[in-house]
């Protein structure tokens, strides 16, 4: 039972590329997330899914993407890098959709968008 | 500015003793959760209180909820070196299916001094 694992770690990306964030959690937990986190700002959600085939934007959704294919997967993707994008990125999951149960973290993504 | 605001920002205690940290917030809730960040890593969630708690116990922590001030506590009783991390609350104002609004605080940086 691996919980939530994102890859990459670390990634270093030019303004105006492109990439995905990998998400996977092996819970079978319903409900995935999207945060980033940044210095003196706390966490902030940027898209959530509460099952396959359902996203719904967050506070700060503007130049991301998500796709809820599957269950257990939830990428994240940046369309056009730009560096205010520099972050580093928390995927999470909590079984089923209701307030209250725990939420499930992922180690993070650094993200630098020079 | 957040909906959830911890104070102190910083917080240096010799191990051993009790580490208090408090979280305001501005909306009403359905219940308040803190979470520890160690370095470099993801969040890790401690303890849920509803709204209708007041109190509520973990091993070494424990946590208050005062709605009418809209505020609340985390007491770490005999610190460990091990408990440096930075801590989170998240407040939580969503109910319904497919509603997330948990909101996260700033953060308080505690170090256990050896």
């Amino acid at each position: 039972n691996a919980g939530v694992t994102q890859t990459p770690k670390f990634q270093v990306l030019k303004t105006g590329q492109s990439m995905t964030l990998q998400c996977a959690q092996d819970m079978n937990h319903e409900y995935m997330s999207w945060y980033r986190q940044d210095p003196g700002m706390g966490l902030r959600l940027i898209h959530y899914s509460v099952g396959a085939g359902i996203t719904d934007q967050g506070e700060v959704p503007n130049g991301y993407n998500v796709s809820r294919s599957t269950t257990e997967d939830f990428p994240l993707r940046l369309l056009s890098a730009a560096p205010s994008q520099t972050s580093v990125y928390f995927c999470a999951s909590r079984r089923g959709a209701i307030s209250g149960n725990t939420i499930y973290f992922g180690e993070g993504s650094w993200l630098t968008v020079v | 500015s957040q909906q959830g605001e911890e104070d102190p920002q910083a917080l240096s205690i010799q191990e051993g003793e009790n580490a208090t940290m408090n979280c305001s917030y501005k909306t009403s809730i359905n219940n308040l959760q803190w979470y520890r960040q160690n370095s470099g890593r993801g969040l890790v969630h401690l303890i849920l209180i509803r709204s209708n708690e007041r109190e509520k116990h973990s091993g070494r922590l424990r946590v208050t909820l005062d709605t009418s001030k809209k505020s609340s506590s985390l007491l770490i009783t005999a610190s460990r070196a091990a408990d440096t991390a930075s801590y989170f609350c998240a407040t939580d104002v969503g109910s319904n299916f497919g509603n997330e609004k948990l909101t996260f605080g700033t953060g308080t940086r505690l170090t256990i001094i050896p």
